[in-house]
């Protein structure tokens, strides 16, 4: 089974503030994709990124980017100057190639920007 | 639109008591999943469904059951089994194309239970 560590609880940052989100994984497997996933304080989860880990290069959208590092099986979540609308509580989730039965979600990371 | 809808959003329980929760999907998504989530602790699998008429046990299935008649709907029963169930539920769903690997999950926007 995926595991996923995301050691940051709670981030609290003033907005337009730049914020890394951490995500460890731990997988057995030697090819897998790593998600994340956004929680607003509506509830439901929303797709952000997925990446195959055949592909080390770092991915840019809009103020997100993400930084995947296979060696130190790290799949960390930037915020370029974030924005109030930015606060939720975000996932990374490991999973396997085929299916979504293994898929592990980490405990989340609780983020606040403040005006 | 597409997307998965859950219900009740607020449901209160006396204890002993049974309740279903209701998740119904227009994605034509095979597989269904229902998750746990409390604070602090992420999301937890309970069960899920690759397809009609057949599902697995996830990490946490004590007290709960499920059934998959349809493929538009995966209701689980919270029942008087469960110790401690006052949660919030989530429901997902996902396609099971197999070229494109693991897929996205989409899901509902919840179902928060609390046992008085």
């Amino acid at each position: 089974a995926q595991k996923v560590t995301q050691a940051q609880t709670e981030i609290s940052v003033v907005e337009k503030e730049d914020v890394t989100l951490d995500c460890v994984y731990e997988t057995r497997d030697t090819t897998y994709y790593l998600f994340w996933y956004k929680q607003p304080p509506s509830g439901e989860l929303v797709f952000l990124i997925r990446r195959n880990s055949f592909d080390e290069q770092n991915e840019i959208s809009g103020r997100y980017s993400w930084n995947f590092q296979k060696s130190t099986s790290s799949f960390n979540f930037t915020i370029t100057a974030s924005q109030v609308v930015d606060s939720a509580v975000y996932f990374c989730a490991p999973g396997d190639l085929y299916n979504n039965n293994d898929m592990r979600f980490g405990a989340g990371t609780r983020l606040t920007v403040k005006p | 639109d597409g997307g998965i809808t859950q219900s009740p959003k607020y449901l209160f329980r006396k204890e002993g008591q049974n309740v279903t929760l209701s998740c119904e999907q227009n994605l034509n998504h095979d597989a269904m999943y229902w998750y746990r989530q409390d604070p602090g602790q992420g999301l937890r699998l309970i069960y899920y469904s690759q397809i009609v008429n057949d599902f697995q046990k996830g990490d946490i299935a004590e007290g709960y059951s499920v059934s998959r008649e349809k493929k538009e709907s995966f209701p689980l029963t919270v029942t008087s089994a469960q110790k401690n169930p006052t949660a919030f539920y989530l429901c997902a769903s996902s396609s099971r194309t197999v070229l494109s690997g693991a897929n996205v999950l989409t899901f509902g926007a919840g179902s928060r239970l609390t046992v008085l």
